[in-house]
């Protein structure tokens, strides 16, 4: 069955540091890629997506993040965090069909 | 920025109750979905629909309904409420990527 794992649960960060989040697959055919942010008391927010092309995605808010087919992964990353990126941070799949699968998310809190 | 609607935002409800979340959006949207989120947890399926007349049960069993009359609007219904349903209840509309409501926060006493 398809799958969407996020192996890094909580990650803190002091301002200014790099970011990379863990974003891994399993499905064998064709992959629709996301990563949404969740800030606290807010809404899910579409940070990233991939669909084709440019394996190398940029999103809003300075991420971006790497298809990397023959790793099953989906990394996001950020060059130099800030404290506003404090969010809980999701990754998803579409595996061929309409429906989303979603990892179980990886916390990140950064300290000022 | 996505217009995707939710009402109630928080809702506390006693045991036995009869609810409706209800979730609108105004882009036109074919397809929209339910999803059940507890704190700190994944997202889970519940509900999708693909449009007028078509809903479907999603990837994590749920007592909830669902009904599709018009395009816009998706409302999900609890017959009986259960402290079991405390959760927050996620909407979603997609032409493409899904847009998300601000959600539902249920607490079922």
């Amino acid at each position: 069955a398809q799958s969407v794992s996020q192996h890094n649960h909580h990650v803190i960060l002091s301002e200014a540091a790099s970011l990379e989040l863990g974003c891994n697959y399993s499905y064998g055919g064709t992959v629709n890629l996301f990563w949404y942010v969740q800030y606290p008391g807010q809404h899910l927010q579409l940070l990233l997506k991939y669909f084709s092309g440019d394996p190398l995605v940029k999103g809003i808010k300075g991420f971006e993040a790497e298809f990397i087919k023959s790793k099953f992964s989906f990394n996001l990353r950020k060059p130099s965090v800030q404290w506003s990126d404090t969010a809980e941070y999701f990754c998803a799949g579409r595996f061929g069909n309409e429906k989303l699968t979603f990892g179980t998310g990886t916390r990140l809190t950064i300290i000022p | 920025e996505a217009d995707i609607y939710q009402t109630p935002r928080y809702l506390v409800i006693g045991t036995g109750k009869k609810i409706t979340l209800e979730c609108s959006q105004t882009m036109g949207h074919d397809k929209m979905y339910w999803y059940q989120q507890d704190p700190g947890m994944e997202l889970h399926l519940i509900h999708y629909s693909y449009g007028v007349n078509s809903t479907e049960k999603g990837d994590l069993s749920s007592e909830s309904t669902v009904s599709r009359i018009r395009t816009e609007h998706f409302p999900l219904t609890l017959e009986s409420a259960r402290p079991s349903h405390t959760s927050q209840y996620l909407c979603a509309s997609s032409e493409g990527p899904q847009y998300f409501g601000p959600g539902t926060r249920l607490l079922v006493l």
